[in-house]
Formats: C-alpha cells, sequence, structure tokens
C-alpha cells in the first residue's frame, strides 16, 4: 500500500534558530495533509493542516509547504523553543475516514 | 470542554488473554477512529466509527474489533493477545469525520503491556 513518510528520524536544532521538517508522501490522490506534534507521554496533537489545492499555508510560528510535483510536505518552525521538542508527525488522507501517518521525526533543542 | 479520555491508561496482560479498551470523545463529536502505534510501524490505523457504523477499516486481524454506542463512546476489542500487540492504542474524535479537514483530537491512549 501508499503512505507517508519522513526524511529523517531525528532533528537536533540550536535554541532560536529555525527547524524544517521533511515528509515525502506517495499517494497522489489524498487532498489533505495535517503535521501533529506528540509529546512524551501524549496523544499526537493537531499543529497546522493544508489541503491541495494550496501550496502554503502559515500558523503561529509555523509553516506547511506542500510540492504536489514531488509529493513533499514539509513543516518550518520559527525561533525553536524547547517546548517544541517533540515527535513530529505528517499525516494524510487515504480517504474521506482515514489518515495514514509517517513515522515521526524526533525534534530535540540544545539550549 | 473535556478532552478525548480513554480507559485504563495503562493494561498489563497475558499472551492468550482478550482485552478491552474504552474511548470517550468530545462532546458532540461523533466520529471515533482508532490507532495502534508501536515504535517499528509507528501510528496504524485501526478502524473508524460514526453513528455506530464502522466506516472503513485498517490492515489488522480479526482479533481486533470495535465497536461505537449511541453516545459515540467507542470501546475496541483484541482477542487472543499476542506479544506484538504491546502498543499504545490512540483514539481520536472528530465532530464528522478526520480526513477532510475536520481536525481529530487525540486522547492520552492506551498503554498495553502484553507478557
Amino acid at each position: 500500500g501508499e503512505s507517508v513518510g519522513l526524511h529523517l528520524p531525528t532533528l537536533s536544532v540550536q535554541e532560536g534558530d529555525n527547524s524544517i521538517i521533511n515528509c515525502a508522501y506517495s499517494n497522489s490522490a489524498s487532498d489533505y495533509f495535517i503535521w501533529y506534534k506528540q509529546e512524551s507521554g501524549k496523544g499526537p496533537q493537531f499543529i497546522i493542516d493544508i489541503r491541495s489545492n494550496m501550496d502554503k499555508r502559515q500558523g503561529q510560528r509555523v509553516t506547511v509547504l506542500l510540492n504536489k510535483t514531488v509529493k513533499h510536505l514539509s513543516l518550518q518552525i520559527a525561533a525553536t523553543q524547547p517546548g517544541d521538542s517533540a515527535v513530529y508527525f505528517c499525516a494524510e488522507n487515504e480517504n474521506d475516514y482515514k489518515l495514514s501517518f509517517g513515522a515521526g521525526t524526533t525534534v530535540t533543542v540544545r539550549a | 470542554k473535556a478532552g478525548v479520555t480513554q480507559t485504563p491508561r495503562y493494561l498489563i496482560k497475558t499472551r492468550g488473554q482478550q482485552v478491552t479498551l474504552s474511548c470517550s470523545p468530545i462532546s458532540g463529536h461523533r466520529s471515533v477512529s482508532w490507532y495502534q502505534q508501536t515504535p517499528g510501524q509507528g501510528l496504524q490505523f485501526l478502524f473508524e466509527y460514526f453513528s455506530e457504523t464502522q466506516r472503513n477499516k485498517g490492515n489488522f486481524p480479526g482479533r481486533f474489533s470495535g465497536r461505537q454506542f449511541s453516545n459515540s463512546r467507542s470501546e475496541m476489542n483484541v482477542s487472543t493477545l499476542e506479544l506484538g500487540d504491546s502498543a499504545l492504542y490512540l483514539c481520536a474524535s472528530s465532530r464528522t469525520t478526520g480526513g477532510t479537514g475536520d481536525e481529530q483530537f487525540f486522547g492520552p491512549g492506551t498503554r498495553l503491556t502484553v507478557l
């Protein structure tokens, strides 16, 4: 089956720097993508989403970029803070009722 | 308002036993999805329910089953437990469906350990 995957399993970033987390997807029929953040001992938490008719969407300190040509999704976090340390997952909709998740990237923020 | 709650939070079972996990969605949410999370496989979709009907199912054996009640609360059951069933089981709720832009809210999960 088709799946969503992340390029790197881990990312270490200096506090205050910008972070970029990448994700490659293979299902060209997917039209909705989401980024989640999961902290230790908690369930995933919605960060930002984007539909396939857009290529960029901004939130508070976060930006999601979608490149449908190469099936690539990225999450940019501005001015990374210690509280941003977590596992980040991208997800795509296989259909209206099902989300497929990538393997996750563990982000560690260095003080 | 209260978030998604899951009970129990931790569970230890032995091989061959069966287990039932419970999920209470956010008030007003009618869609409940279940996921299995393991270090090796990540988040894997189990099934999704809406108004007591299963609308989609992932690639899991028949030992994994679920149901939803009229108040939208959901349970999942795993029979004849295997060591590989050890995982964090996550429940997520949304108003209608999680695949079309309706945000899914996740519970804290139930950590199942099979010995």
